[in-house]
């Protein structure tokens, strides 16, 4: 079965205001990464993360690992309309080092209120 | 850069039919995956292309389900005969040693 999976299925926050979207693995992954699918299209790379690091930073986004409590989380800063889509998170069940293997959970949905 | 193509967009069909699904990947690229995506749900790995070979096909439903990449860029994958229950999205992605996957659009197939 699938070892990842998100707490809530769906978000709803203010324009303007701080997003933090979470998801829990139950495995020893060395890879895990973040894709955002809005209606009708596909999933959308958004930023990804080694078992190596605890924390990396893009633009407005920030993806934070524990490894001790097997816990990711996606923030997304002062978030936009724009950012209303469902998240996902993957995670690498296949050999580490390789990004070929991932296995998705269910998603977010992420709701922007104005 | 283009991303990820995938043709058609949408395809609907009566069960029993044929339907065939085409991918073009990112230039460079030697992986291919074919996802199904069904709804509220995320992507479901079906099969895995290293350039030309099928090193993943596990969780292909092999007596309805075909894929192809004869050149190791484009790829197609069928369903005969279509049922009901294989209504969803099949996304394709593609990605280098080292990059992440990137996805196409998805064809959203609806079986009648």
């Amino acid at each position: 079965g699938e070892s990842v999976g998100l707490h809530l299925p769906t978000l709803s926050v203010q324009e303007g205001d701080n997003s933090i979207i979470n998801c829990a693995s139950n495995s020893a992954s060395d890879y895990f990464i973040w894709y955002k699918q809005e209606s009708g299209k596909g999933p959308q790379f958004i930023i990804d993360i080694r078992s190596n690091m605890d924390k990396r930073q893009g633009q407005r986004v920030t993806v934070l690992l524990n490894k001790t409590v097997k816990h990711l989380s996606l923030q997304i800063a002062a978030t936009q309309p724009g950012d209303s889509a469902v998240y996902f998170c993957a995670e690498n069940t296949g050999p580490s080092g390789s990004a070929r293997q991932l296995t998705f959970g269910s998603g977010t949905q992420l709701t922007v209120l104005p | 850069e283009a991303g990820v193509v995938q043709s058609p967009r949408y395809k609907i069909i009566e069960k029993k039919q044929p339907v065939a699904f085409w991918c073009n990947p990112i230039s460079g690229h030697n992986t291919l995956y074919w996802y199904l995506q069904n709804l509220g749900q995320g992507p479901e790995l079906l099969i895995r292309y290293e350039n030309e070979e099928a090193v993943d096909d596990s969780q292909l439903p092999k007596d309805r389900f075909s894929a192809e990449r004869l050149k190791g860029v484009d790829s197609t994958l069928k369903i005969q005969p279509a049922e009901l229950g294989d209504s969803a999205v099949y996304l394709c992605a593609s990605s280098s040693q080292g990059t992440a996957q990137y996805f196409g659009p998805g064809t959203r197939l609806t079986v009648l």
